[in-house]
């Protein structure tokens, strides 16, 4: 059964750096999968932050991209988000997702259990 | 970006109904749609892919449709377990877009 779970500080401070960390059991980070941080903030729907594959290759979305790092560790089998200049904005609960592609498909199948992330000083 | 509109925002329905929920994207992306169910202080959990293929263990008064830009969710007879938000989800190509979500609510 693949579980994903995920650590990282509750508290940052403005213009600060956040940064999560997802180990991953019960499947191989070289498996054909995408490895996901999505965000939620409070009331509102998720919003997809960016992706890395086990070759170290990444997608990000265009909003976030000058401030986000994406990064994986096949040793540890985990990957890792670091996001810098944090603003109250950024209050959110912070998902590591596993996405899976299948025939004409694409999806977020496995989730970790969030990580609620508040920007504050 | 492909741009993902649900509707509606809110529901309010009675167990044994049959309800439908909408998604429609602003591009023609196939079948390339998920559904997603949330309940209070709990993460998403996967119901529908491709649009109509229904995820490992989810009930099958669960249902999927629609191909192009319109797509749609229905439950054909609600359950107590149920009542919750979902949210669509456009999946063609990065940035992977969401629905605002739809809040299904007791009558």
């Amino acid at each position: 059964q693949v579980q994903l779970r995920q650590s990282g500080p509750g508290l940052v401070k403005p213009s600060g750096t956040l940064s999560l960390k997802c180990v991953v059991s019960g499947v191989s980070l070289s498996s054909s999968n995408w490895w996901s941080w999505i965000r939620q903030s409070p009331g509102q729907g998720p919003e997809w932050i960016g992706e890395v594959y086990h070759s170290g290759a990444t997608n990000y979305n265009p909003s976030l991209r000058s401030r986000l790092t994406i990064s994986i560790d096949n040793s540890k089998n985990q990957f890792s988000l670091q996001m810098t200049s944090m603003t109250a904005a950024d209050t959110a609960v912070y998902y590591c997702v596993q996405r899976t592609s299948g025939h004409w498909s694409k999806f977020f199948q496995q989730w970790g259990q969030g990580s609620l992330v508040i920007v504050s000083s | 970006d492909i741009q993902v509109t649900q509707s509606p925002n809110s529901l309010s329905a009675s167990v044994a109904d049959r309800v439908t929920i909408t998604c429609r994207t602003s591009e023609i992306i196939s079948n390339y749609v998920n559904w997603y169910q949330q309940k209070p202080g709990e993460g998403l959990r996967l119901l529908i892919y491709g649009a109509s293929t229904l995820a490992s263990g989810v009930p099958s008064r669960f249902s999927g449709s629609g191909s192009g830009t319109d797509f749609t969710l229905s439950i054909s007879s609600l359950q107590p377990d149920d009542f919750a938000t979902y949210y669509c989800q456009a999946s063609y190509t990065a940035p992977y877009i969401f629905g605002q979500g739809t809040k299904l609510e007791v009558k």
